[in-house]
Parts: C-alpha cells; structure tokens; sequence
C-alpha cells in the first residue's frame, strides 16, 4: 500500500508568493494532520481533520495559513502571502480511529527567500 | 506542551543494547505512552506504544514503571540505521489521535 504522499517534495520561493501543499492521505484513514517542523520550535501540529472536516485549528499560526481538505484523499496546506520565517518542513500525517499508529510522509521542504 | 522529559541526547554503540528513558510524572490513567522516532531526512515513524503492561514488538520494547510516571524504550540491538531522534508521547483517550511532540531523544550509534 502507498503510504502518505506529499507534494512538492522541495520548494523554494520568493517572499510574497502564494504555496501551496498537498497531501494524500492512506486510503481509508479519517484522520489527517498538518505539522511543522523548524529547529526552533521543533514538530508543531498545525490542525487536523476528522472524516474532512477541520476540528482543531489553534496551531495555525496566523491568517496567512489556511487548509482544506475538500475530499477523504486529499488535503491542502496554503500560505499567502508567504514570509521566510515560513521556511520549515511541513509534514501530512494521517491515522485511522480504534489504531493507534499515525503514518507520516516524507515531509515538504519549503524555502521563503 | 508534550508533558514528557526526556534527554536530549544519548550515545551508543553499535550492537550494544539502548536505553531511552522518558518520564511523565503528570500521566492520566488513560493516557497511552507512545513512541516515534525521525530519521535523517524523513517523517516520524511510529515504534511502540503500551498503557500499563510492557510491550514487545520487532522494533524495540517498551517498558513501563509501575506508577507509569516513567518509560523506558529497550533497542535491544542498536545498529547504524536506528540512529535517529526518539519521541515519547504522551496521548490521552479523548483527543482523537492527536499526537503532541516534545524534543525528543537524538541518538547517536557509533561504529
């Protein structure tokens, strides 16, 4: 089975522009969640998603952000107007309720400059 | 807030067995003790999770104070692959599958 799948893998772009990341969940999970990872603040959840629908936003750190998952296999995580300090590494994880595991991908790796 | 403390770093070497201790003195009874690690480059990966009993799986085993105010994550075997940051996590019954994660362990195995 495929697990989590993540895209762009890379990105790097210019302050001011409009990103955009999506993801695809593991077919059947209900869960699906957004994190950060920087070296300063380590793995934060951004919000997360039960059966497509946002139920946790607080970790979204400003208006900027926003995600959407308009369907049970896809989600996406925009930012606009982008900064540098948005720089990290956002990872898609998603889990199935009554299991305990939540399956992450590989991550996207986005650069503001 | 992860609620769990663990070191931030260890050292071993490789095909000793390792070590990695986490204390969550504030665990409720229906809290879960969870555990992830992240290699180089990559997303977190699940390991192990237990709630009162040990736990024995092909990856490691998790054992559990009595109290449950502590755990401990047994590599029974550590080799260069296991070298990564290690995770433990602390998720309650009620939050969905939400997983809050803390600095985590980084492991160093030497050759």
């Amino acid at each position: 089975d495929a697990g989590v799948i993540q895209s762009p893998r890379h990105e790097v772009t210019e302050m001011g522009q409009e990103v955009t990341l999506r993801c695809k969940p593991i077919s059947g999970h209900d869960y699906l969640f957004w994190y950060r990872q920087t070296m300063m603040r380590g793995l934060e959840l951004l919000i997360y998603f039960n059966n497509n629908v946002p139920i946790d936003d607080s970790g979204m750190p400003e208006d900027r952000f926003s995600a959407k998952m308009p369907n049970a296999s896809f989600s996406t995580l925009k930012i606009q107007p982008s900064e540098p300090r948005d720089s990290a590494v956002y990872f898609c994880a998603s889990s199935l309720r009554g299991q305990s595991l939540a399956y992450f991908g590989e991550g996207s790796w986005l650069t503001v400059v | 807030d992860a609620k769990t403390t663990q070191p931030n770093s260890m050292e071993s070497n490789e095909e000793e067995p390792v070590h990695l201790p986490c204390n969550h003195s504030t665990i409720s009874g229906t809290d879960y003790i969870h555990w992830y690690r992240q290699l180089p480059s990559q997303g977190p990966e699940y390991v192990i999770h237990g709630l009162t009993s040990n736990v024995n799986n092909r990856m490691a085993s998790l054992a559990i104070a009595e109290d449950r105010k502590s755990s401990t994550l047994i590599l029974h075997r550590a080799t260069l692959r296991d070298a990564a940051v290690y995770y433990c996590i602390r998720r309650g019954n009620n939050a969905g599958n939400m997983l809050t994660f803390g600095g985590g362990t980084r492991l160093m195995v030497k050759p």
